[in-house]
């Protein structure tokens, strides 16, 4: 059974700190891996999507990478800002479902 | 980009009444959706999984009488809870995904039950 696990599981920084958050996934047989971004009360929004195949992805201030074999990934965010405080989720794609961690609550303090 | 809305966003219910949840995909034919339900400051717990013009298969523990799924068309599927209780109170959340691409998610429903 695929089990994704986040860490930290809250972060707390002052506005311009560069930070990572980490995901790790048990069953490295992923068809891809995506963190997501979730406010209060709200849906998510996909921000980075990595296939299995590759090693990173890049958007603006955010960079995701994924070591399959290791079963890791980890979302970097550059020069933090306020706005970025939300909740962060990692999923893998494993068969035809989506799995997700338990996600990591970034506040960033102004 | 791919729009994916719920409707209602949010709803308070009386213990015992049926509650229906829409979910649409608005700009593409979503030949699989998936329901979601998150409970506070927890992550998102795939319900079941449908395909359009299937039944749906459910994830262990979850169940089907309860929780009613028609997935009639490729752009609307929706979830019934029946006899909703206070611990069915819930952020339901869909997704729906094209024939081969990547899901797209609703934006929630907040459910409520009194």
């Amino acid at each position: 059974k695929q089990e994704v696990t986040q860490i930290p599981a809250a972060l707390s920084v002052p506005e311009g700190e560069n930070l990572v958050l980490n995901c790790s996934f048990t069953d490295s047989a992923i068809y891809n891996l995506q963190w997501f971004r979730q406010d209060p009360g709200k849906g998510l929004t996909s921000l980075l999507l990595i296939q299995s195949s590759q090693r990173e992805q890049t958007s603006g201030r955010l960079n995701a990478s994924l070591d399959k074999s290791s079963g890791r990934s980890t979302l970097y965010i550059a020069a933090s800002q306020p706005g970025d405080s939300a909740t962060y989720l990692c999923a893998v794609r494993h068969g035809n479902k989506l799995v997700f961690g338990a996600g990591t609550i970034l506040r960033v303090k102004s | 980009g791919a729009v994916v809305s719920q409707h209602p966003s949010r709803v308070i219910c009386k213990s015992g009444t049926s509650v229906k949840i829409e979910c649409r995909s608005l700009d593409f034919q979503a030949t699989t959706m998936f329901w979601y339900r998150q409970f506070p400051k927890q992550s998102l717990m795939l319900m079941a999984t449908s395909n359009e013009g299937s039944k749906a298969t459910y994830e262990q523990g979850v169940e089907k009488d309860k929780f009613l799924i028609n997935h009639a068309s490729l752009t609307l599927s929706t979830l019934t809870v029946t006899s909703a209780h206070p611990e069915d109170s819930s952020f339901y959340i869909c997704s729906a995904r094209p024939y081969s691409g990547n899901q797209f998610f609703g934006p929630g429903t907040r459910l409520t039950v009194l």
